[in-house]
């Protein structure tokens, strides 16, 4: 149990256009979705938090318009990189936690890897 | 600030080695720590948390808050347990906050 999926698992995009990743957990309801940022062999960075049906709340430095992101159902957010340049070539990370009471776990998806021409 | 520092890059042990991953914090609040680990092409994954107190593949931790560390400790390494380790976290909203992490490399 506990799944968390994400698509597309690597993407490349040309510089200017925008690039759309889902983070879907395919067996338990997520109240709480969070998206990080990964650079080559370093730490994981986190971006956002993403409640479902409300807006997200990004990390200091992290631009909101330029990562949309959209948490439409208990199971679903989607992050947009939007006029994507090649400095936003990276690996791309969800989780989700699940709707239980206190719970702090987070499941971690596979990750996708956006890279920009 | 929250900070969770991983010192080392990468450890290298024998098969057969006792291991110890650090890992040391700077949080304000009482803390909630844990470790996780990414195997080869492999998510990253939960390894254990202090609050449990649980030792997981033979792996224990504990929260020495004197000292402000949480190290990763197994008595005797095997050849399986070689993977990224990331020591955690956690703040408020139930973010967490991220070590460099450490490349546990065991030799045969």
């Amino acid at each position: 149990g506990a799944v968390v999926s994400q698509h597309p698992s690597w993407v490349i995009c040309k510089s200017g256009t925008s690039v759309k990743i889902e983070c879907r957990s395919l067996d338990f309801q997520a109240t709480t979705m969070f998206w990080y940022r990964q650079f080559p062999k370093q730490s994981l960075m986190l971006m956002a938090t993403s409640n479902e049906g409300s807006k997200a709340t990004y990390e200091q430095g992290v631009e909101k318009d330029k990562f949309l992101i959209n948490h439409a159902s208990l199971t679903l957010s989607t992050l947009t990189v939007t006029s994507a340049h090649p400095e936003d070539s990276s690996f791309y990370i969800c989780s989700a936690s699940p709707r239980v009471f206190l719970t702090y776990e987070q499941y971690f998806g596979p990750g996708t890897r956006l890279t920009v021409t | 600030a929250q900070r969770v520092t991983q010192p080392e890059k990468l450890l290298s042990v024998f098969k057969g080695a006792p291991v110890e991953l650090k890992c040391n914090y700077s949080y304000s609040g009482s803390p909630e720590l844990f470790w996780y680990v990414q195997y080869s092409r492999q998510r990253l994954q939960l390894l254990l948390r202090h609050i449990s107190r649980e030792s997981i593949k033979g792996f224990t931790a504990d929260l020495n808050k004197g000292e402000t560390s949480f190290h990763l400790k197994k008595p005797f390494a095997q050849e399986e347990d070689s993977a990224m380790y990331y020591c955690a976290l956690k703040k408020y909203g139930n973010k967490l906050v991220f070590g460099a992490g450490t490349i546990l490399r065991v030799k045969s």
